[in-house]
């Protein structure tokens, strides 16, 4: 099955830049998702087809994906970033595939 | 803006079983990819179970003979049966819609979640 790694945790301060990885096999040939979720809250999407961004987003949050990592870009970090991020992709050995999530914490 | 309510969740001893609904407002089931995912405490995202558009399923390997996901088209709903109820099997169950209609699409509306406890 196809498997995404991510870093369990990344810290960063307020108005400085995050950078958060998600790692598998020729993920460059996949489309990328990415999710935030804050505590007790459902998911919400950030960035899809790797650096789209839905409507209501900050354009903070970016994305790109080549070679065998994806990354979730988010610029002039804000205390309300703080959340868990978790990307996917669907492959057919793995079925619709989560990473296991990365803690953003702002300093 | 759509809206997704699931209930049907509480507390099940180990074997036993569920039903979750997912009423679905803003987009109609019938013409839609709609998903569960389930979170276990503490832990990530997983895909249990897919109904697309022309009513074909699919469920994650750890559910499948136990699990069964529906519809009903006119109410708008989608279903989650769920039988022989492991421990595992606890977490919030998040109804979800796959954008596009396609596998490789996003999960872009999701509802607010139920909790299923195996205990």
């Amino acid at each position: 099955s196809y498997v995404l790694n991510q870093p369990p945790s990344v810290s960063v301060a307020p108005g400085k830049t995050a950078t958060i990885t998600c790692g598998g096999n020729n993920i460059g040939s996949k489309s990328v998702h990415w999710y935030q979720q804050k505590p007790g809250q459902a998911p919400v999407l950030v960035i899809f087809y790797d650096n789209d961004r839905p409507s209501g987003i900050p354009e903070r949050f970016s994305g790109s994906n080549s070679g065998n990592t994806a990354t979730l870009t988010i610029s002039r970090v804000e205390a309300g970033d703080e959340a868990d991020f978790y990307c996917q992709v669907w492959d057919t050995s793995g079925y619709y595939v989560f990473g296991p999530g990365t803690k953003v914490t702002v300093l | 803006e759509a809206h997704l309510v699931e209930s049907g969740g509480g507390l099940m001893h180990p074997g036993g079983s569920l039903r979750l609904s997912c009423v679905v407002s803003g987009l109609p089931v019938r013409i839609n990819y709609m998903a569960w995912v389930r979170q276990a405490p503490g832990k990530g995202l997983e895909c249990v179970s897919v109904i697309y558009a022309d009513g074909g399923t699919s469920y994650t390997d750890s559910v499948k003979g136990r699990f069964s996901i529906s519809r009903d088209t006119s109410r708008n709903t989608v279903y989650l049966q769920m039988d022989s109820l492991r421990v595992d099997d606890t977490g919030v169950y998040y109804c979800a819609r796959i954008a596009g209609g396609g596998n490789s699409s996003p999960f872009d509306y999701w509802g607010q979640g139920t909790l299923v406890n195996v205990s």
